[in-house]
């Protein structure tokens, strides 16, 4: 089985700078996924990382490290059109049409 | 609009009653993907066409619940005898080949249909 750990919540104040951690084990890893997703709506796709390193768009940077099962997504500057669930989603090689595998999501929320 | 939709948005049923989902990919795309979701979880995946290929189904998917994409366009999701226990958010999310050179398989979501089931 596949097992993505990432906190349940975090709460940080607008302006402020929120790291995400996610942990995953996997026997065959195949990138790496983001999504935001705001209450009753749908995921929407942040970042994409299949190599290690940082990947930055913007606000949002994510960064990987195959190594040692770890990625964490960084928000700056937070908004609080932040407050979301942050949700972690890994590939398989095994999988390789590209069925994801997600963690319980992180919800952030952002206070004033 | 280009995104993914799906219809209806929200559903209430009675226990025993069979209902169908359907979802519209991006047109470009051949892969759909058939998600479900509930509170406080990530989303787990049900099943995947790639065109009309339906190529698997997850252990979560038993059999009172079919999927077809009969043309390779549009998706329809059936529960029978629907049950309390899949009460859920129903969501479908589409992406294009992978192998394609510079084009990511994202897979992109659509605003998915809530289930309740009385």
């Amino acid at each position: 089985g596949q097992n993505i750990d990432q906190p349940t919540e975090m709460t940080a104040t607008e302006g402020a700078i929120v790291q995400i951690n996610c942990t995953y084990q996997t026997s065959g890893f195949n990138g790496l996924f983001w999504y935001q997703q705001h209450a009753g709506e749908a995921p929407t796709f942040l970042s994409y990382n299949v190599l290690d390193g940082l990947e930055e768009k913007g606000r949002f940077s994510s960064f990987l490290s195959r190594s040692k099962g770890y990625s964490y997504l960084l928000l700056k500057e937070l908004q609080m059109k932040d407050s979301a669930s942050y949700l972690c989603a890994v590939k398989m090689t095994t999988d390789s049409w590209g069925k994801l595998q997600f963690g319980a999501g992180t919800q952030v929320v952002v206070t004033p | 609009d280009t995104g993914v939709s799906q219809d209806p948005r929200h559903k209430i049923t009675k226990r025993g009653q069979n209902v169908t989902f359907r979802c519209d990919p991006i047109s470009e795309h051949n892969r759909l993907y058939w998600y479900r979701q509930t509170l406080g979880q990530g989303p787990e995946f049900l099943t995947y066409f790639q065109n009309e290929a339906q190529l698997e189904k997850s252990r979560l998917l038993s059999d009172r619940f079919s999927a077809e994409r009969p043309k390779g366009s549009f998706s329809t999701l059936e529960i029978q005898r629907t049950e309390q226990g899949d009460s859920a958010m129903y969501l479908c999310a589409s992406s294009p080949a992978a192998g394609v050179r510079g084009i990511t398989d994202t897979q992109y979501f659509g605003p998915g249909t809530r289930l309740t089931v009385l």
